[in-house]
């Protein structure tokens, strides 16, 4: 596609269910970024996939928090028995590579609502 | 550490001018700018890169300053499509990794 894709852009799920989030990034991008926004405030870093591994997993706030990446391409962040408070939009980022002067696309985001 | 951003809004008319700052307590390898409308992604405006190098689009102007580890971004002359929030994201560890501020809204008004 021509963009990052995420699916689905609604998630409403009751306190203590599991949820997957799908990010597609752009085709040939090597790293990949989730980060977690709540309303009002800028995009909190999760985690970031270098191909298939996870290079930095530092941002997910507890082990009820997974992300995969198998093939390198699309990538599924897991959330085990969620909370009310994991309540945000989850954004999905990809780049051509890793570096520091490679820019990031961002999709539109999944917005996970736990009731 | 999340970098701070003033003014947290701002008011302009087409054609006037304004300027958003990031500030940070920590040296910074590079700064990533970009401004999201609502319910949309955030979009790349610019980078800017410790030793003065910068990539972006060319009506948008910013600044690094390394020694102050504050970076400005400079609205010239803007436009209604300027409207959004701004956000700057920070490389504080070397590690490519960014933090972002809490944002800044530009409205522009006719």
């Amino acid at each position: 596609g021509a963009g990052v894709s995420q699916t689905p852009s609604n998630k409403v799920t009751e306190k203590g269910k599991y949820v997957e989030l799908r990010c597609d990034p752009i085709s040939g991008h090597t790293a990949l970024y989730w980060y977690r926004q709540s309303l009002g405030q800028g995009p909190e870093f999760l985690i970031y996939f270098q191909g298939t591994g996870a290079a930095d997993d530092s941002g997910l706030p507890n082990d009820r928090f997974f992300a995969v990446r198998p093939e390198g391409s699309v990538s599924t962040l897991k959330i085990q028995r969620t909370e009310r408070g994991d309540s945000a939009v989850y954004l999905c980022a990809s780049s051509l590579h890793q570096g520091r002067d490679t820019e990031a696309f961002f999709g539109q985001g999944t917005r996970l609502t736990v009731v | 550490q999340q970098p701070v951003q003033s003014p947290q809004a701002v008011i302009l008319r087409e054609g006037e001018d304004a300027v958003i700052n990031c500030s940070s307590s920590k040296a910074l390898y590079s700064v990533h700018w970009y401004r999201q409308k609502h319910g949309e992604a955030p979009v790349f405006l610019m980078i800017l890169l410790k030793g003065g190098e910068q990539k972006g689009h060319e009506k948008i102007s910013a600044s690094f300053n390394e020694k102050k580890q504050q970076s400005s971004l400079y609205l010239t002359a803007s436009q209604l499509s300027y409207s959004g929030t701004y956000f700057c994201g920070t490389e504080d560890h070397g590690d490519y990794k960014l933090s972002f501020g809490a944002g800044t809204t530009v409205t522009v008004r006719a």
